[in-house]
């Protein structure tokens, strides 16, 4: 079975750009999560979807970053324009709504703004 | 303020040796606390633990909860290079995960 997707992998742009990460939930998965991971704050919840509604969006940084999910396969976090401080690792995790509480990782983007 | 604090932020034994790392939390509204493995990719998980005094265990990892305290530990008997990994825990209330900062363990051969 796939697992979580997300494109790109690695991500290399210079200040003021705009930029697009998208992410592919595991199919059936009804909660989506996307994580920004430093060294110095290290895993940090940016904002959390379930049915594809954005239900607490209190950790994304400032106006420049916003994330949609226009249906259950599929969501976009775009930070414009870009910043250094952005640069970070960002990970969509997506989990079900049944008993466990276990979220499911994809392999994350390592974005670096230059 | 809800928090996580683990400990020790970083620990390096020799291959064979076993380990404890510890998880402490101070949380509104517990529901379960997560371990979860980070190599350098994403995090993959190992547990979850919802019982106190209730051990899970796969392999040579295994782990508890104290609810009443308010910790929980993870052991890895006879460490191995593999197991080289930084170690998150998170517990979870209502719908999100609070993170700890994580356990940087180093296995020398």
């Amino acid at each position: 079975d796939a697992g979580v997707i997300q494109s790109p992998r690695h991500e290399v742009t210079e200040m003021g750009q705009e930029v697009t990460l998208r992410c592919k939930p595991i199919s059936g998965h009804n909660s989506l999560f996307w994580y920004r991971q430093t060294m110095m704050r290290g895993l940090e919840l940016l904002i959390y979807f379930n049915n594809n509604v954005p239900i607490d969006d209190s950790g994304m940084p400032e106006d420049r970053f916003s994330a949609k999910m226009p249906n259950a396969s599929f969501s976009t976090l775009k930070i414009q324009p870009s910043e250094p401080r952005d640069s970070a690792v960002y990970f969509c995790a997506s989990k079900t709504s049944g008993n466990s509480d276990e979220q499911f990782f994809g392999p994350g983007t390592r974005l670096t703004v230059l | 303020e809800d928090k996580v604090v683990q400990s020790p932020l970083s620990l390096v034994v020799h291959e064979g040796d076993t380990v404890t790392l510890n998880c402490s939390y101070e949380v509104t509204n517990f529901r379960s606390l997560l371990w979860y493995k980070q190599e350098k990719k994403a995090p993959t998980f190992l547990f979850m633990l919802t019982s106190s005094g209730i051990e899970k265990k796969s392999g040579r990892l295994s782990s508890i909860l104290d609810k009443k305290e308010l910790f929980s530990i993870l052991n890895i008997t006879a460490t191995q290079t593999g197991d080289s990994a930084v170690y998150l825990c998170a517990y979870n209330s209502n719908y999100q995960l609070i993170w700890g900062a994580g356990t940087k363990l180093i296995i020398k051969p």
